[in-house]
């Protein structure tokens, strides 16, 4: 099945600097990457997703880049701000886990004023 | 419109107990997910159903976890005999179907906590 790495586990930044998140995955066939914020007792939220027949979306200050090559995602915050605080879940499917999400292990991100 | 809700948002039991949990999706959207969180495991996939289709159970971790969708809409996720592994948060998700590339919004989450 899939497997998807997720780095770094924390990830500490000032207001106003960028902020870079990074999953691998391991099946070739996984063909849909959604990126997920979650706050402290909330659900998973979606916040951008990509395809794989796309290597780069842009939403305002994100932005997520997809390698097919090297099997590998990263989401990219810019400008960041305190409410961005969360934790930012990598996920894949398709292939053989058709439907099924296969999660990354989460960042935890602070953003301080 | 309404999202994805779940019912309760906390549940504590005794170990051996029953519980089942409720999952109300996005209306109009045919596939549900269920999902688990816990601090050792992360988000795992359960089960999930796709309209009239025989659901698909490979996420259960054991005989004593099952799942139905009546009507196509509500689902309500069983844990029989409960143990304290199975303290973690209960997650629903929804999407309009089960194709690859569509979307899954979430609920907030049932609490389960074993005692």
């Amino acid at each position: 099945g899939e497997n998807v790495e997720q780095h770094p586990s924390t990830l500490s930044v000032q207001e106003g600097d960028s902020a870079v998140i990074k999953c691998t995955y391991s099946d070739s066939a996984s063909n849909y990457f959604p990126w997920y914020k979650q706050e402290l007792g909330k659900g998973p939220q979606l916040i951008i997703d990509i395809r794989s027949n796309v290597g780069e979306k842009k939403d305002q200050r994100i932005a997520v880049t997809l390698n097919k090559t090297a099997k590998h995602f990263s989401l990219h915050i810019t400008e960041t701000q305190p409410e961005d605080s969360a934790v930012y879940f990598c996920a894949a499917t398709g292939g053989t886990s058709y439907g099924k999400l296969t999660f990354g292990q989460g960042t935890i991100l602070t953003v301080h004023p | 419109g309404a999202g994805v809700s779940q019912s309760p948002s906390n549940k504590v039991t005794e170990k051996g107990k029953d519980v089942e949990l409720r999952c109300d999706p996005i209306s109009g959207h045919t596939a549900l997910y269920w999902y688990r969180q816990s601090l050792g495991q992360g988000l795992e996939f359960l089960i999930y159903f796709q309209g009239n289709s025989a659901p698909d159970k490979s996420g259960l971790p054991s005989d004593r976890f099952s799942a139905e969708r009546t009507g196509g809409s509500v689902s309500t996720l069983t844990i029989q005999r409960t143990q304290q592994e199975d303290s973690a948060v209960y997650l629903c998700a929804s999407s309009l179907d089960s194709g690859g590339g569509r979307e899954q919004y979430f609920g907030p989450g049932t609490r389960l906590t074993v005692t």
